[in-house]
């Protein structure tokens, strides 16, 4: 079946720093890549939807500015989580899918913990 | 606004048992709807959707679910659990295109 490879899947970086995020689409190409933040004991939160060579559209609430989404590719959106604080620890997954519609079935990595110390 | 709500935040159900994780929706349209289950640490699988059609759903697993439009929910029900069903259940909707809205999730436990 279609997978969608995250990576890293765990990743440890000091406050102020940056990290990047890459979500694969391993055998199938993604017309749109989704960005989720999952808190402890939460649900998930989308924080911004991309479509191949255009820019994200961010959710309510989420800084663009740090959260920068780039979906360069059919296969490949990364999230950079940039100058980032012990605010921003937390789960993050990615999701993708071919269409645009929820007709086309939506396939999630398995996600990235990113700890700021 | 759309909005899902699942209930139960914690279920323990004895391995063999049926199983029943709620479900609603609140909105004026039928949306597509749809459970995931998450282990720990992981993604999310999809488990079933509905978007049309014969109200009662199956799914992998084992798993069904039955879509009520006068109760406005969507419940995951399963006959007999097995030790490998304990994880995190998120139902989710959409409405055509819209974003997919997820529930707050049900954590299942298995006891032997």
């Amino acid at each position: 079946g279609a997978v969608v490879s995250q990576h890293p899947s765990r990743v440890i970086c000091k406050s102020g720093t940056s990290v990047k995020i890459e979500c694969r689409s391993l055998d199938f190409q993604a017309t749109t890549m989704f960005w989720y933040r999952q808190f402890p004991k939460k649900s998930l939160m989308l924080m911004a939807t991309s479509n191949e060579g255009s820019k994200a559209t961010y959710e309510q609430g989420v800084e663009k500015d740090k959260f920068l989404i780039n979906h360069a590719s059919l296969t490949l959106s990364t999230l950079t989580v940039t100058s980032a604080h012990p605010e921003d620890s937390s789960f993050y997954i990615c999701s993708a899918r071919t269409g645009f519609s929820y007709n086309s079935p939506l396939h999630f990595g398995n996600g990235t913990r990113l700890t700021v110390t | 606004a759309q909005s899902v709500t699942q209930p139960d935040i914690h279920i323990t159900v004895s391995e063999g048992a049926s199983l029943e994780l709620r479900c609603n929706y609140s909105y004026g349209a039928t949306p597509y709807l749809f459970w995931y289950v998450q282990s720990p640490g992981q993604g999310l699988q999809l488990l079933l959707k509905y978007f049309s059609g014969d109200t009662l759903v199956q799914g992998i697993k084992g798993f069904e679910a039955e879509f009520k439009r006068s109760q406005s929910s969507f419940n995951l029900r399963k006959p007999s659990v097995h030790w490998s069903d304990a994880a995190e259940y998120f139902c989710a909707v959409a409405f055509g295109n819209e974003k997919l809205t997820f529930g707050t999730g049900t954590r299942l436990t298995i006891i032997p």
